[in-house]
C-alpha cells in the first residue's frame, strides 16, 4: 500500500530556506509514470498546489512561488524535496506531499494519494 | 489567470438533506474538475475526478457534475460523517484548488 511521509524542521527563521523531504513507500517513485507533488494550506485556510516533479527532473511549479521553490526527487531513497527560499511568515503552513495522477500526466495532474502533513512554522 | 470560486462559503445542513455545492472556473476547462473532501486535521481525500467520476471506495451519495466553466457538486443525502470542507480542484491549467466549502450539521 502506498504512503508518504513528510518531515522537516517544524521551525524555519525569516529569511531562511525551508526544506522538507518526502518518503515514499510501498512503491518505487521511478515507476508507473506518476508525478510527485508538494501542496501546503496555512492554518485556518484553503490547499495551495505548490508543484510537482517527475523522476526524471521533470518539474512544474505554481506561477506564484516559482522564483522561490525547487522540487526534487532521489530515487536512490524514494524520497521527493521541496526546497523554499526567502521564508515569510505567510509561508507558515501544513505542507503536504502527494501522488499525482494520471500516469504521464505532465502539467495536467492531480493528487490522489496523500501524505499526512508536516506543519512548518516561519517566526524568529 | 485562472480563478477558481465556489458557493457557498459554508452551510448548515439536517441529516437527510440534499446539499449542492458549486465551483466556477474563469476558464474552460473542460472536464479537468476534481472535488476534494477534508476533515479537521487530515489530508483532503479524493471524491469526484474528471467531473463526475466516482474515486473507488467512495459512497454512492456523493456525485458531481458539469464542463466548462460550471460544476457542481451532491451530497444526495447528508449523514454526519460527511461534515469536513469540500474544495473543487482544476487541473487544466496545472493545479489550483477553489477557497472551499465548509458543510456543517444543522
Amino acid at each position: 500500500q502506498l504512503q508518504l511521509q513528510e518531515s522537516g524542521p517544524g521551525l524555519v527563521r525569516p529569511s531562511e530556506t525551508l526544506s522538507i523531504t518526502c518518503n515514499v513507500s510501498g512503491s518505487s517513485i521511478d515507476s508507473g509514470g506518476y508525478y510527485w507533488g508538494w501542496i501546503r494550506q496555512p492554518p485556518g485556510k484553503g490547499l495551495e498546489w505548490i508543484g510537482s516533479v517527475y523522476f526524471s527532473g521533470r518539474t512544474y511549479y505554481n506561477s506564484s512561488l516559482k522564483s522561490r521553490v525547487t522540487i526534487s526527487v532521489d530515487t536512490s531513497k524514494n524520497q521527493l524535496s521541496l526546497k523554499l527560499t526567502s521564508v515569510t511568515a505567510a509561508d507558515t503552513a501544513v505542507y503536504y506531499c502527494a501522488r499525482e495522477r494520471p500516469p504521464y500526466c505532465g502539467g495536467d495532474c492531480y493528487p490522489d494519494y496523500w501524505g499526512q502533513g508536516t506543519l512548518i512554522s516561519v517566526s524568529s | 489567470d485562472m480563478q477558481m470560486t465556489q458557493s457557498p462559503s459554508s452551510l448548515s445542513a439536517s441529516v437527510g438533506d440534499r446539499v449542492t455545492i458549486t465551483c466556477q472556473a474563469s476558464q474552460d476547462i473542460g472536464d479537468y474538475l476534481n472535488w476534494y473532501q477534508q476533515k479537521p486535521g487530515k489530508a483532503p481525500k479524493l471524491l469526484i475526478y474528471g467531473a463526475s467520476n466516482l474515486e473507488t471506495g467512495v459512497p454512492s451519495r456523493f456525485s458531481g457534475s458539469g464542463s466548462g466553466t460550471d460544476f457542481t457538486f451532491t451530497i444526495s443525502s447528508l449523514q454526519p460523517e460527511d461534515i469536513a470542507t469540500y474544495y473543487c480542484q482544476q487541473y487544466d491549467y496545472l493545479s489550483q484548488f477553489g477557497p472551499g466549502t465548509t458543510v456543517d450539521i444543522k
